[in-house]
């Protein structure tokens, strides 16, 4: 079982939906969670980033994290066509010799 | 800001890639992304030290100078190492704070 599973999608919605992001993840050792936006022919970009249960919300994204289910989600409100990437989980599991493993993406197409 | 460069290399060449990380930042990590396996941690380096590695064949290797820029080394290439290439950089180290990724190098093997 991979650590870290992510549904790649493609994602397709019309403007204004509400999109849901997720990955589940299998170490228990990982306590940080974050969200990365890659443009096409761009770097990512980090969204956001959390590191306990619960929601953490900032404009129209809110992380959710479950560490019971070892589950995280994105929720995106009100998508416009500018949110149109590829949206990757990535989670950590800290101390100096950290590891830092990505999910593989979520290609998220916002149609206007 | 550039967008993503190229370069092309035949097996068993080596190629170096380089980063210049934002003025101020200590920390670079290089990472290597492919349709197949995502985006993966090479290893980060700060101030001139590797702070730590990810599960990658010694033909992988870097280092960072004085001034933070960083250089990433491939030998001995392999059709495998295909891929986008990736360096972000960071005031602190340890992949919790706010990573600043360039649009990378792809490189090619063939």
């Amino acid at each position: 079982q991979k650590e870290v599973e992510q549904d790649p999608g493609p994602l397709s919605v019309p403007e204004g939906a509400i999109v849901s992001l997720n990955c589940t993840y299998s170490n228990s050792a990982f306590q940080y969670f974050m969200w990365y936006r890659q443009y096409s022919r761009k770097g990512p970009e980090l969204l956001m980033y959390t590191y306990s249960s619960g929601n953490k919300e900032d404009g129209r994204f809110t992380a959710q994290v479950d560490k019971s289910s070892k589950y995280i989600s994105l929720f995106i409100r009100d998508s416009q066509p500018s949110d149109s990437a590829t949206y990757l989980c990535a989670i950590i599991s800290g101390g100096s010799n950290y590891k830092l493993t990505f999910g593989k993406g979520t290609l998220l197409t916002v149609n206007p | 800001k550039a967008g993503v460069t190229q370069t092309i290399k035949t097996r068993g060449q080596q190629v170096t890639l380089s980063c210049s990380p934002i003025s101020g930042h200590r920390s670079v990590s290089w990472y290597q992304q492919t349709p197949g396996q995502g985006l993966q941690f090479l290893f980060e380096y700060f101030s001139e030290t590797q702070r730590n590695k990810g599960n990658f064949p010694g033909r992988f290797s870097g280092r960072q100078f004085s001034n933070s820029r960083s250089e990433m080394n491939v030998s001995t290439l392999e059709l495998g190492d295909s891929a986008l290439y990736l360096c972000a950089s960071s005031p602190t180290s340890g992949g919790l704070g706010t990573q600043y990724f360039g649009p990378g190098t792809r490189l090619l093997v063939l």
